[in-house]
Protein backbone atom coordinates (compact mmCIF):
# COMPACT_ATOMS: atom_id res chain seq x y z
CA UNK A 1 0.00 0.00 0.00
CA UNK A 2 0.85 3.71 -0.38
CA UNK A 3 -0.06 6.46 1.64
CA UNK A 4 -0.40 10.18 0.97
CA UNK A 5 -0.31 13.28 2.81
CA UNK A 6 -2.24 16.17 1.48
CA UNK A 7 -1.28 19.78 2.53
CA UNK A 8 -3.49 21.75 3.14
CA UNK A 9 -6.62 19.65 4.66
CA UNK A 10 -8.54 22.97 4.32
CA UNK A 11 -8.61 26.17 3.59
CA UNK A 12 -10.34 29.35 3.48
CA UNK A 13 -9.49 32.00 0.85
CA UNK A 14 -10.14 34.98 -0.54
CA UNK A 15 -11.64 35.18 -4.56
CA UNK A 16 -8.93 36.13 -6.57
CA UNK A 17 -6.35 34.58 -4.71
CA UNK A 18 -4.61 31.37 -5.72
CA UNK A 19 -3.65 28.26 -3.65
CA UNK A 20 -1.24 25.36 -4.01
CA UNK A 21 -1.86 22.06 -2.72
CA UNK A 22 0.88 19.74 -2.50
CA UNK A 23 0.62 15.76 -2.27
CA UNK A 24 3.15 13.11 -1.12
CA UNK A 25 3.39 9.82 -1.39
CA UNK A 26 5.45 7.76 0.90
CA UNK A 27 6.59 5.48 -1.73
CA UNK A 28 7.75 6.18 -5.66
CA UNK A 29 4.33 5.65 -7.87
CA UNK A 30 4.32 5.79 -11.68
CA UNK A 31 1.06 7.56 -11.97
CA UNK A 32 -0.45 10.79 -10.19
CA UNK A 33 -3.56 12.31 -10.77
CA UNK A 34 -5.75 15.06 -9.29
CA UNK A 35 -9.94 15.03 -8.69
CA UNK A 36 -12.40 17.26 -7.93
CA UNK A 37 -15.29 16.66 -5.45
CA UNK A 38 -18.14 19.22 -5.41
CA UNK A 39 -20.33 19.45 -2.53
CA UNK A 40 -22.71 16.40 -2.72
CA UNK A 41 -21.09 15.22 -6.02
CA UNK A 42 -18.94 11.91 -6.93
CA UNK A 43 -15.25 12.45 -8.34
CA UNK A 44 -14.26 14.42 -11.26
CA UNK A 45 -11.11 14.08 -12.93
CA UNK A 46 -8.85 16.95 -13.33
CA UNK A 47 -5.77 15.89 -14.87
CA UNK A 48 -2.84 13.33 -15.13
CA UNK A 49 0.31 14.90 -12.87
CA UNK A 50 3.29 13.45 -15.51
CA UNK A 51 6.56 13.49 -14.01
CA UNK A 52 8.66 15.62 -16.43
CA UNK A 53 6.64 17.05 -18.27
CA UNK A 54 3.17 18.56 -18.86
CA UNK A 55 0.25 17.65 -17.18
CA UNK A 56 -2.76 16.21 -19.07
CA UNK A 57 -6.10 17.95 -18.24
CA UNK A 58 -9.30 16.38 -19.01
CA UNK A 59 -12.29 18.18 -20.74
CA UNK A 60 -13.24 21.54 -19.22
CA UNK A 61 -9.87 21.99 -16.83
CA UNK A 62 -7.07 23.85 -18.43
CA UNK A 63 -3.51 24.55 -17.07
CA UNK A 64 -3.87 28.29 -16.74
CA UNK A 65 -6.03 27.57 -13.82
CA UNK A 66 -5.22 24.37 -12.50
CA UNK A 67 -1.67 24.10 -12.60
CA UNK A 68 0.28 20.61 -11.97
CA UNK A 69 3.58 19.61 -10.80
CA UNK A 70 5.35 17.03 -10.56
CA UNK A 71 9.14 16.85 -10.04
CA UNK A 72 9.41 13.56 -9.15
CA UNK A 73 8.01 10.15 -8.56
CA UNK A 74 6.46 10.89 -4.81
CA UNK A 75 5.46 14.62 -5.31
CA UNK A 76 3.17 16.91 -6.58
CA UNK A 77 1.30 19.94 -6.63
CA UNK A 78 -2.01 21.46 -8.08
CA UNK A 79 -2.43 24.99 -7.89
CA UNK A 80 -6.06 26.93 -8.14
CA UNK A 81 -5.99 30.26 -9.56
CA UNK A 82 -7.51 33.19 -10.03
CA UNK A 83 -9.67 31.75 -7.35
CA UNK A 84 -13.97 32.33 -7.19
CA UNK A 85 -16.45 30.67 -5.05
CA UNK A 86 -17.79 28.21 -7.90
CA UNK A 87 -14.08 26.78 -7.02
CA UNK A 88 -15.14 25.77 -3.42
CA UNK A 89 -14.76 21.64 -3.51
CA UNK A 90 -12.38 19.27 -2.27
CA UNK A 91 -9.54 18.51 -4.02
CA UNK A 92 -8.37 15.09 -4.06
CA UNK A 93 -4.73 13.51 -5.25
CA UNK A 94 -4.81 9.78 -6.02
CA UNK A 95 -1.72 7.68 -7.11
CA UNK A 96 -1.09 4.58 -8.58
CA UNK A 97 1.84 1.92 -9.19
CA UNK A 98 0.36 0.41 -12.18
CA UNK A 99 -2.62 -0.38 -14.12
CA UNK A 100 -3.47 -3.58 -12.49
CA UNK A 101 -3.47 -2.45 -8.77
CA UNK A 102 -5.12 -0.28 -6.85
CA UNK A 103 -5.44 3.46 -7.02
CA UNK A 104 -4.32 5.27 -3.53
CA UNK A 105 -6.21 8.71 -2.62
CA UNK A 106 -4.80 10.99 0.15
CA UNK A 107 -7.75 12.50 2.69
CA UNK A 108 -8.36 15.50 0.41
CA UNK A 109 -7.91 19.29 0.55
CA UNK A 110 -11.54 21.37 1.80
CA UNK A 111 -11.36 24.82 -0.40
CA UNK A 112 -13.98 27.66 0.86
CA UNK A 113 -13.72 30.73 -1.56
CA UNK A 114 -15.45 33.63 0.03
CA UNK B 1 -14.79 5.33 -21.10
CA UNK B 2 -17.36 2.32 -20.66
CA UNK B 3 -20.07 2.99 -18.49
CA UNK B 4 -21.51 1.65 -15.15
CA UNK B 5 -25.10 1.89 -13.66
CA UNK B 6 -25.83 1.38 -9.81
CA UNK B 7 -29.11 2.15 -7.67
CA UNK B 8 -28.48 5.81 -6.20
CA UNK B 9 -29.35 4.32 -2.37
CA UNK B 10 -29.04 0.87 -0.61
CA UNK B 11 -29.92 -0.14 3.18
CA UNK B 12 -28.70 -2.76 5.05
CA UNK B 13 -29.07 -3.67 8.80
CA UNK B 14 -25.98 -4.21 10.87
CA UNK B 15 -24.73 -7.81 10.69
CA UNK B 16 -26.16 -8.30 7.67
CA UNK B 17 -25.03 -9.53 4.23
CA UNK B 18 -25.45 -6.73 1.77
CA UNK B 19 -25.02 -7.46 -2.38
CA UNK B 20 -24.33 -3.85 -4.69
CA UNK B 21 -24.84 -4.69 -7.85
CA UNK B 22 -23.45 -2.86 -11.04
CA UNK B 23 -24.34 -3.49 -14.73
CA UNK B 24 -21.93 -2.79 -16.98
CA UNK B 25 -23.16 -3.99 -20.27
CA UNK B 26 -20.49 -2.18 -22.62
CA UNK B 27 -17.37 -3.71 -20.77
CA UNK B 28 -14.52 -4.20 -23.30
CA UNK B 29 -12.63 -7.85 -22.88
CA UNK B 30 -9.68 -5.94 -21.09
CA UNK B 31 -11.79 -3.98 -18.59
CA UNK B 32 -11.23 -4.53 -14.97
CA UNK B 33 -14.18 -4.06 -12.55
CA UNK B 34 -12.89 -1.89 -9.31
CA UNK B 35 -14.91 -1.60 -6.27
CA UNK B 36 -14.07 1.54 -4.34
CA UNK B 37 -15.95 3.15 -1.49
CA UNK B 38 -15.72 6.39 -0.03
CA UNK B 39 -16.49 7.33 4.18
CA UNK B 40 -17.85 10.30 4.89
CA UNK B 41 -15.21 13.16 4.83
CA UNK B 42 -12.81 10.67 3.38
CA UNK B 43 -10.86 10.13 0.55
CA UNK B 44 -12.18 7.06 -1.47
CA UNK B 45 -10.50 3.32 -0.52
CA UNK B 46 -10.20 0.41 -2.47
CA UNK B 47 -12.25 -2.29 -2.03
CA UNK B 48 -11.85 -5.48 -4.60
CA UNK B 49 -11.33 -5.75 -8.01
CA UNK B 50 -11.25 -8.38 -10.69
CA UNK B 51 -11.58 -9.47 -14.71
CA UNK B 52 -13.47 -12.32 -14.77
CA UNK B 53 -13.02 -14.85 -12.12
CA UNK B 54 -14.90 -13.92 -8.20
CA UNK B 55 -12.87 -12.29 -5.92
CA UNK B 56 -12.76 -12.17 -2.27
CA UNK B 57 -10.19 -10.54 0.35
CA UNK B 58 -10.52 -9.39 3.52
CA UNK B 59 -13.00 -6.72 2.99
CA UNK B 60 -15.31 -8.02 0.58
CA UNK B 61 -16.47 -10.57 -2.40
CA UNK B 62 -16.97 -9.89 -5.74
CA UNK B 63 -18.83 -11.58 -8.17
CA UNK B 64 -18.67 -11.09 -11.48
CA UNK B 65 -21.28 -12.62 -14.41
CA UNK B 66 -19.87 -14.89 -16.82
CA UNK B 67 -20.70 -12.64 -19.96
CA UNK B 68 -18.97 -9.86 -17.83
CA UNK B 69 -22.07 -7.39 -17.95
CA UNK B 70 -22.31 -7.17 -14.47
CA UNK B 71 -21.37 -7.64 -10.86
CA UNK B 72 -22.32 -7.15 -7.57
CA UNK B 73 -19.84 -6.55 -4.49
CA UNK B 74 -20.54 -8.89 -1.78
CA UNK B 75 -20.21 -7.53 1.93
CA UNK B 76 -20.79 -10.53 3.89
CA UNK B 77 -21.27 -8.92 7.18
CA UNK B 78 -22.19 -5.29 7.41
CA UNK B 79 -20.76 -3.34 10.19
CA UNK B 80 -21.76 0.41 10.45
CA UNK B 81 -18.75 1.40 9.57
CA UNK B 82 -19.17 0.17 6.41
CA UNK B 83 -21.81 3.12 5.58
CA UNK B 84 -19.88 4.41 2.99
CA UNK B 85 -20.74 5.57 -0.86
CA UNK B 86 -19.78 2.10 -3.04
CA UNK B 87 -18.57 2.92 -6.74
CA UNK B 88 -18.16 0.75 -9.35
CA UNK B 89 -15.71 1.38 -11.83
CA UNK B 90 -14.15 -0.17 -15.22
CA UNK B 91 -10.49 0.25 -15.94
CA UNK B 92 -8.46 -0.57 -18.68
CA UNK B 93 -5.34 -2.61 -18.05
CA UNK B 94 -3.07 -1.85 -21.06
CA UNK B 95 -0.12 0.10 -20.71
CA UNK B 96 -0.36 4.03 -20.87
CA UNK B 97 -1.59 6.39 -18.88
CA UNK B 98 -5.01 6.58 -19.90
CA UNK B 99 -5.46 3.74 -18.74
CA UNK B 100 -4.19 3.88 -15.21
CA UNK B 101 -7.57 6.86 -14.12
CA UNK B 102 -10.33 5.90 -12.69
CA UNK B 103 -13.68 7.48 -13.62
CA UNK B 104 -16.16 7.55 -11.32
CA UNK B 105 -20.20 7.66 -11.79
CA UNK B 106 -22.63 8.82 -8.63
CA UNK B 107 -22.31 5.12 -7.10
CA UNK B 108 -24.25 3.48 -4.66
CA UNK B 109 -24.94 4.95 -1.17
CA UNK B 110 -25.30 2.32 1.62
CA UNK B 111 -26.47 3.23 4.68
CA UNK B 112 -26.48 0.27 7.66
CA UNK B 113 -28.90 0.28 10.20
CA UNK B 114 -28.29 -0.40 14.01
Amino acid sequence: SAVISQKPSRDICQRGTSLTIQCQVDSQVTMMFWYRQQPGQSLTLIATANQGSEATYESGFVIDKFPISRPNLTFSTLTVSNMSPEDSSIYLCSANRDSNTEAFFGQGTRLTVV
Amino acid sequence: DAKTTQPNSMESNEEEPVHLPCNHSTISGTDYIHWYRQLPSQGPEYVIHGLTSNVNNRMASLAIAEDRKSSTLILHRATLRDAAVYYCILRGANSGGSNYKLTFGKGTLLTVNP
